[in-house]
């Protein structure tokens, strides 16, 4: 059984701090790495993919993979009330199409 | 990224009576597309995964004669919720890869399906 797992929160920060979210796997043939931001009552949308290990840096955001670990972290830099939303970590197995989705980590980014 | 569209973003069916979603590929063409189901508070569930021309494979316990699945063009796949029941209310979200290289999955609007 895949298992991807996150801290479902809320994760509270003022804006303009640096929000950390995190998020480990199980299956160690995963090989593709994705965070979603999905606000309420809407559909996730990708914010950022990283499939080797290291730092990938994307304007504020910066996504961190250890394969070692099975950890994959995202962070948000400069945080705004507008990041408030629910964070999706998904994994993804070599060859397959098919993801496996965290429960999510709620982001409260307070003015 | 690639656009996936999906409609109607939101409808309200009697118990008993089908509910048609259309999931469509703008901008690619979609072998595969994954249909999930999220409930409020709870993260996506996968319920089948789309096959163009071929017929869905669903996932463990949904029911493939309630959740009926069409895929059959690169840019369409439809799910139907046949004899809905308040419990089918949910919010229902398609996704699709555009493949050749690109392995991020784009995901459509959502449909928010309310069964009175």
């Amino acid at each position: 059984q895949k298992e991807v797992e996150q801290n479902s929160g809320p994760l509270s920060v003022p804006e303009g701090a640096i929000a950390s979210l995190n998020c480990t796997y199980s299956d160690r043939g995963s090989q593709s790495f994705f965070w979603y931001r999905q606000y309420s009552g809407k559909s996730p949308e990708l914010i950022m993919s990283i499939y080797s290990n290291g730092d990938k840096e994307d304007g504020r955001f910066t996504a961190q993979l250890n394969k070692a670990s099975q950890y994959v972290s995202l962070l948000i830099r400069d945080s705004q009330p507008s990041d408030s939303a629910t964070y999706l970590c998904a994994v993804k197995e070599a060859g397959s199409y098919q993801l496996t989705f965290g429960k999510g980590t709620k982001l409260s980014v307070i003015p | 990224g690639a656009v996936v569209s999906q409609h109607p973003s939101w409808v309200i069916c009697k118990s008993g009576t089908s509910v048609k979603i259309e999931c469509r590929s703008l901008d690619f063409q979609a072998t595969t597309m994954f249909w999930y189901r999220q409930f409020p508070k709870q993260s996506l569930m996968l319920m089948a995964t789309s096959n163009e021309g071929s017929k869905a494979t669903y996932e463990q316990g949904v029911e493939k004669d309630k959740f009926l699945i069409n895929h059959a063009s690169l840019t369409l796949s439809t799910l139907t919720v046949t004899s809905a029941h308040p419990e089918d209310s949910s919010f229902y979200i398609c996704s699709g890869q555009p493949g050749g290289g690109i392995t991020e999955a784009f995901f459509g609007q959502g449909t928010r399906l309310t069964v009175v």
